[in-house]
Formats: structure tokens, sequence, C-alpha cells
């Protein structure tokens, strides 16, 4: 299995650009997250998915949009680039949308910069 | 809304002697705590889940304790080696909820 994978591993935007980070995972796991990692600011969940066709906001939403046509993929798209979006972006997921017991897999990340 | 702390600053140790990193919560207990490792340039991985009905939970060298009355979670790494020079990262969540919410981390050194 190769986990969760995430593509791109770097990505340089300029502001207004948009762009999709991709995310997939080959463990037939329910749940699906993205999560943005700041400096001094931890890990905040951007957008979920308990399962295909559903998704929901998480803590930080605006400025990202995501959709889940299928159990394995996850996209999270950018509509225009922000400075302020500058961020080590995350994937994660888990076995059931009971993530309250099970644990996270998280991909290697999407390092993003915006100027 | 929930506020979860874990020190800042990094905790410095000597190979062999026992790590201890804290998670503190605000408000209403969760019903269940994760701890994290992460290492510089890479996503999160998942050590040990405790339950808010459960005072300790112990994975060969690490142990996690959660004391509901002091809202606080302890993680403890036992004869500790550099290699476990990481990020800890505790996570919160409750019944019901589809969410974590993790805090800022703590960074452990171990030097030899």
């Amino acid at each position: 299995n190769a986990g969760v994978t995430q593509t791109p591993k770097f990505q340089v935007l300029k502001t207004g650009q948009s762009m999709t980070l991709q995310c997939a995972q080959d463990m037939n796991h329910e749940y699906m997250s993205w999560y943005r990692q700041d400096p001094g600011m931890g890990l905040r969940l951007i957008h979920y998915s308990v399962g295909a066709g559903i998704t929901d906001q998480g803590e930080v939403p605006n400025g990202y949009n995501v959709s889940r046509s299928t159990t394995e993929d996850f996209p999270l798209r950018l509509l225009s680039a922000a400075p302020s979006q500058t961020s080590v972006y995350f994937c994660a997921s888990s076995y059931s949308a009971g993530v309250s017991y099970n644990e996270q897999f998280f991909g290697p990340g999407t390092r993003l910069t915006v100027l | 809304s929930q506020k979860i702390e874990q020190n800042s600053e990094a905790l410095n140790i000597q190979e062999g002697k026992t790590a201890t990193l804290t998670c503190n919560y605000t408000n209403y207990s969760p019903a269940y705590l994760q701890w994290y490792r992460q290492d510089p340039g890479r996503g999160p991985v998942f050590l040990l889940l405790i339950r808010e009905n459960e005072k300790e939970k112990r994975k060969e060298r690490l142990k996690v304790t959660f004391d509901t009355t002091l809202k606080q979670s302890l993680f403890h790494i036992t004869a500790s080696q550099p290699a476990d020079s990481a990020t800890y990262l505790c996570a919160l969540t409750y019944s019901g909820y589809s969410t974590l919410t993790f805090g800022k981390g703590t960074m452990l050194l171990v030097s030899p």
C-alpha cells in the first residue's frame, strides 16, 4: 500500500492564480481531511469528508474548495491564491468517519508558497 | 471554543532519561485524546490513543495518562534515545464529532 499520497511536493504560485492539490489514499478509508500547518499555529482543519459525495468545512475553509467524487481521492482547490495561503498542506485519512477513535494517516505534505 | 496548550519551548533531555510532555485543555473534557509524532518535513504519525474513561495507556517505551480533573494528558517516553527527537502533537476529539483539534506541539531533543 502506498498509504496517503500528495502531489505536488512543492509549488510556487503568484497571487490570484488557482491550483489543485491532489490527495489519494489506497486503504479504502471513509474519512479524509485537509489541514494546513503554519509556524506557531499548529495543524488547522480546512475541510473534511466522511464519505464519497459528502464534505464539510473545518476551522479555516475560506479560499478553499473540495469535492469527494470517489473514496480514494480528495483534491483541495485554491480558487484565487493569496500570500496568506502560504503554508504546508497535509491530507489525512482514517478508516471510518468515527475519527475520534481512529488513527489518522497523514500524507507527506505539500509546501505551497504564494508570491 | 476548546483551547489546547502544549509547551512551546523545546524539551532537552539526556539519553536514557524519561521525557514527559504535557497537553492541557480548557472547557469540557474530550472523549478521546491522541498523540502523534512529527519529524521535520514529514507528516504526523499516530502513536497512541486514550479514552476519557482510561487513566493510562502503554505501548513499548511510551505511556500516556489522562486526568479529566486536571484537564491534562501526560506523554512519557522512557529510556529516551536520540532517535526520539521530534515534535509531539496531542489532538482532542469529542463523541459524535468528526473532527480532531490539534495542539501546536512540543519539540523534544534527546542528546547522547
